[in-house]
């Protein structure tokens, strides 16, 4: 079964506005751990933010934020004012337990329109 | 402070050819992966060294994939001899395991086997 699901192949944002990357979760461990990571053209997957699943508060990093909702098993990236320089392939992943190994979804290519 | 360097970035070789892949890790990050990524898809573990032992490599395909991570410190990825099919990205993450569950990327090695 899919550990991570990301339902949206491709998604078009005006700059400055927000955008939402839908993600799901399937796991059984009541400890685990969510990643979004960003691909650019380049290659390189870029860490952008990370949520416990005990973490009490929603994660932010300057202008992303996690929408946990634990009872959902969702994840949604929220990125705040969008730029041109988001346009890339945005990755949802998790860990279970103490394993370090990442479960990565098919991803969600994001281009912001100037 | 420097990040995971990989080399080469691309590579172009014949099936049934041998290839070979270097990664030098973030300095101090005691546990090494390495990860295919497929064309559209997300990325998949492939081995994850723990300073110079091997602790995951379920998914390494061991009749034409090897790997080793001499000294706890750089890894070399092996494929002999090379399919179609494994053309992809590989892509080399290393982390600090007991302080972070992150893991930084380098800008992998794009294979494309003729």
């Amino acid at each position: 079964a899919q550990k991570i699901t990301q339902t949206q192949p491709g998604m078009f944002v005006q700059e400055k506005e927000a955008v939402t990357l839908d993600c799901t979760y399937d796991t059984s461990d009541p400890s685990y751990g969510l990643f979004w990571y960003k691909q650019p053209s380049s290659g390189e997957m870029i860490f952008l933010i990370y949520q416990g699943s005990y973490d009490q508060q929603n994660a932010t990093e300057g202008r992303y934020s996690l929408n946990f909702q634990k009872a959902r098993k969702s994840a949604n990236l929220v990125i705040s004012a969008s730029q041109l320089g988001d346009s890339a392939m945005y990755f949802c992943a998790m860990r279970e337990g103490g394993d370090y190994k990442l479960s990565f979804g098919a991803g969600t290519t994001v281009t912001v329109r100037a | 402070e420097a990040g995971v360097v990989q080399s080469p970035r691309y590579k172009i070789i014949e099936k049934k050819q041998p290839v070979a892949f270097w990664c030098n890790p973030i300095s101090g990050h005691n546990t090494l992966y390495w990860y295919r990524q497929n064309l559209g898809q997300g990325p998949e573990l492939l081995i994850r060294y723990e300073n110079e032992e091997a602790v995951d490599d379920s998914q390494l395909p061991k009749d034409r994939f090897s790997a080793e991570r001499l000294k706890g410190v750089d890894s070399t990825l092996k494929i002999q001899p090379a399919e179609l099919g494994d053309s992809a990205v590989y892509l080399c993450a290393s982390s600090f395991v007991g302080v972070s569950y992150e893991q930084y990327f380098g800008p992998g090695t794009r294979l494309t086997v003729t």
